[in-house]
């Protein structure tokens, strides 16, 4: 039982380019979601689904896609990278929304734009 | 909106001190209260919860009671370990809501 996993774990882009990051839960969970933390920000809302073939917009979404194609993975998409990407990522999973608090967290992406 | 404040850090603690981070909130209706703890190079972990005022979330030593009156849910744990040197976070959801609300962290150092 491996969790929630993320690929790639470090990523540098140059500005404008694409890229796409994986999360994949194993723990039949309804609920993903996608967050960017940047210091003194805490975590920020990017998108988030609430089932398979559902997204929706959190706090943070323009730069972003992501895409629900399967339960268990969660793909978040940066069309033409910009330097105020530069952050961590993190992706999470909670199984109904009676628990949507006890989200289980993947280890992080450290994506870098220069 | 929602929010959740943070008392600033970092917070440096030698072993077996008293601990306590503050955590207020700001919520239109009644919300659950969460602290989770981020450790070094890892995710973030839930490490206890209140879903109504007056009650107490506790776990590994660390406590944080829902106050009403006051909005607020200070973390505390009595003595401290080398060990729970993390980023914590305190958070909200309200309820029927989808998501959470992160405060912006404090980061923990103990020191031998």
């Amino acid at each position: 039982n491996a969790g929630v996993t993320q690929t790639p774990k470090f990523r540098v882009l140059k500005t404008g380019q694409s890229m796409t990051l994986l999360c994949a839960q194993d723990m039949n969970h309804e609920y993903m979601y996608w967050y960017r933390q940047d210091p003194g920000m805490g975590l920020r809302l990017i998108h988030y689904s609430v089932g398979e073939g559902t997204t929706a917009k959190g706090e943070v979404p323009d730069g972003y896609n992501v895409s629900r194609l399967k339960k268990q993975n969660f793909l978040l998409g940066l069309e033409s990278a910009a330097p105020s990407q530069t952050s961590v990522y993190f992706c999470a999973s909670s199984g109904s929304i009676r628990s949507i608090y006890e989200q289980y967290f993947g280890p992080g992406t450290r994506l870098t734009v220069t | 909106g929602n929010s959740v404040t943070q008392m600033e850090g970092p917070v440096t603690l030698s072993e077996e001190a008293f601990l306590t981070i503050n955590c207020t909130y700001t919520a239109t209706g009644y919300p659950s209260l969460f602290w989770y703890v981020q450790y070094p190079g890892e995710g973030l972990q839930l490490l206890l919860k209140a879903t109504k005022a007056d009650d107490k979330g506790s776990n590994k030593g660390f406590e944080a009671t829902y106050r009403k009156e006051t909005t607020s849910f200070h973390l505390e744990k009595g003595s401290v370990q080398v060990s729970d040197s993390a980023v914590y976070f305190c958070a909200l959801s309200e309820r029927g809501a989808q998501k959470l609300v992160f405060g912006q962290g404090t980061r923990l150092t103990i020191n031998p």
